[in-house]
């Protein structure tokens, strides 16, 4: 099973600024298979990205991916006040296929 | 797409609940669904898929042997069938809707809370 680490744990900013969130899997992600999905309180995740750098549909550009391997970053080019939230890479497969990991979780912070 | 949820509460250590996810807007039977959790102030853990027909299925090891995932395609509902329960089950349960022929998740549900609680 593959481990996701995401880094740092958490993060604190000013709107305005650019956010880089780490993702770091135990070993090579197949096919790229890594996804980026958001998390505002009380609500489900949404997907962002997909394939390591495709943006979901209705996703903003300021939202980007990229990475290959075992090293990925999620890049938020200008934050907006609704982009606080927490932030969770995951690597997937095919489905079904056997359990797929999520990393831990960046909580992404207003300063 | 909507998926929604249903069947979750408080429920003693050692006891049983069924939870059901009820979709619509999309053909459901051409589709795996997935199970994801979230305790209390956590991540997200996955728990559980079932093919398309049913025929095959996959559990995370914490619940392997306690949880059993099924569906009814004619209802277009999931279910996950939870037994042997644990205070570490108390979480959010979301029905998971996956797309592309991969375990990449699209559409979720609200969500359903389990207590496992004396």
């Amino acid at each position: 099973e593959i481990v996701l680490t995401q880094s740092p744990g958490s993060l604190s900013l000013s709107p305005g600024e650019r956010a880089a969130l780490s993702c770091r899997a135990s070993q090579s992600v197949s096919s790229n298979y890594l996804a980026w999905y958001q998390q505002k309180p009380g609500q489900a995740p949404r997907l962002l990205i997909y394939g390591a750098s495709s943006r979901a549909t209705g996703i903003p550009d300021r939202f980007s991916g990229s990475g290959s391997g075992t090293d990925f970053t999620l890049t938020i080019s200008r934050l907006e006040p609704e982009d606080f939230a927490v932030y969770y890479c995951q690597q997937y497969g095919p489905s079904p296929g056997g359990v797929y990991t999520f990393g831990q979780g960046t909580k992404l912070e207003i300063k | 797409v909507h998926l929604v949820e249903s069947g979750g509460g408080l429920v003693q250590p050692g006891g049983s609940l069924r939870l059901s996810c009820s979709a619509s807007g999309f053909t459901f039977d051409t589709h795996a669904m997935h199970w994801v959790r979230q305790a209390p102030g956590k991540g997200l853990q996955y728990v559980s898929v079932i093919s398309k027909d049913g025929g095959s299925t996959y559990y995370a090891d914490s619940v392997k042997g306690r949880f059993t995932i099924s569906r009814d395609n004619s209802r277009n509902t999931l279910y996950l069938q939870m037994s042997s329960l644990r205070a570490e089950d108390t979480a959010v349960y979301y029905c998971v809707k996956d797309c592309m022929g991969v375990t990449l998740f699209d559409y979720w549900g609200q969500g359903s809370l389990v207590t496992v609680s004396s």
